[in-house]
């Protein structure tokens, strides 16, 4: 089975300076999924980003970006100047390529709490 | 197009008793999985549904069922409550591969549920 780690239980970044979130998984298949979510305090999940393991290039969105290692199974999240609105949870997530059996459930790591510092 | 909706958001129950919570996926959507969100066991998968059908089941006794209507809307049930249910369950909708690029899940804002 997968799974995945998120080695830091909390990290705290001042306002505008850039921070690093760490996420190893585990598995032994060669197609797959990996996702950064957000949880603020408002309990809503929300996609933050998504990496195809096929794809060399690393995913970006904006502000956020992802350091993909794929023989090392790392996936971390960089933030770059950040807002007092980035402080949340956040879940680094796997998700196996869906074959005949159609979609396969997520895989959670346990979570890192972002604070910001004004 | 509007988000993952849940309800009811908030839910007190007592044990013993059963619960039923309802989720509309986004539209165009036709994939529900369901999720179980503790300080202690962290995210955790309970099942997904799809064109009515259970695909995907986690490890979780039989007193958690699930089912999918027609308009791809889920409810789940969990019967006889225990202390140890208190929990957010959240919803997620997602495409099916072959319908698109993004089999992406998207999350509802969740059903915090505490049993006494």
């Amino acid at each position: 089975a997968q799974t995945v780690t998120q080695s830091q239980p909390e990290m705290s970044v001042q306002e505008a300076e850039t921070v690093t979130l760490s996420c190893t998984y585990d598995t032994s298949e060669s197609d797959y999924y990996l996702f950064w979510y957000k949880q603020p305090p408002s309990r809503q999940m929300i996609l933050v980003i998504r990496q195809e393991a096929y794809k060399q290039q690393n995913a970006t969105e904006n502000r956020f970006s992802v350091n993909f290692q794929k023989a090392a199974k790392s996936f971390s999240l960089k933030i770059s100047d950040s807002q007092l609105g980035d402080a949340a949870m956040y879940f680094c997530a796997y998700r196996s390529a869906p074959f005949n059996s159609g979609n396969t459930p997520l895989v959670f790591g346990k979570g890192t709490r972002l604070s910001v510092i004004a | 197009k509007a988000g993952v909706t849940q309800t009811p958001r908030y839910l007190i129950k007592t044990r013993g008793q059963q619960v039923t919570l309802s989720c509309s996926p986004i539209s165009g959507h036709r994939s529900v999985s369901w999720y179980q969100q503790t300080p202690g066991q962290g995210l955790q998968f309970l099942f997904e549904y799809f064109s009515e059908t259970q695909r995907n089941k986690g490890n979780f006794p039989g007193r958690f069922s699930g089912r999918q209507f027609s308009n791809s809307r889920s409810e789940m049930n969990v019967s006889t409550l225990e202390l140890g249910d208190s929990a957010l369950y959240l919803c997620a909708s997602s495409l099916l591969p072959g319908q698109g690029a993004d089999e992406t899940q998207y999350f509802g804002p969740g059903t915090r549920l505490l049993v006494l």
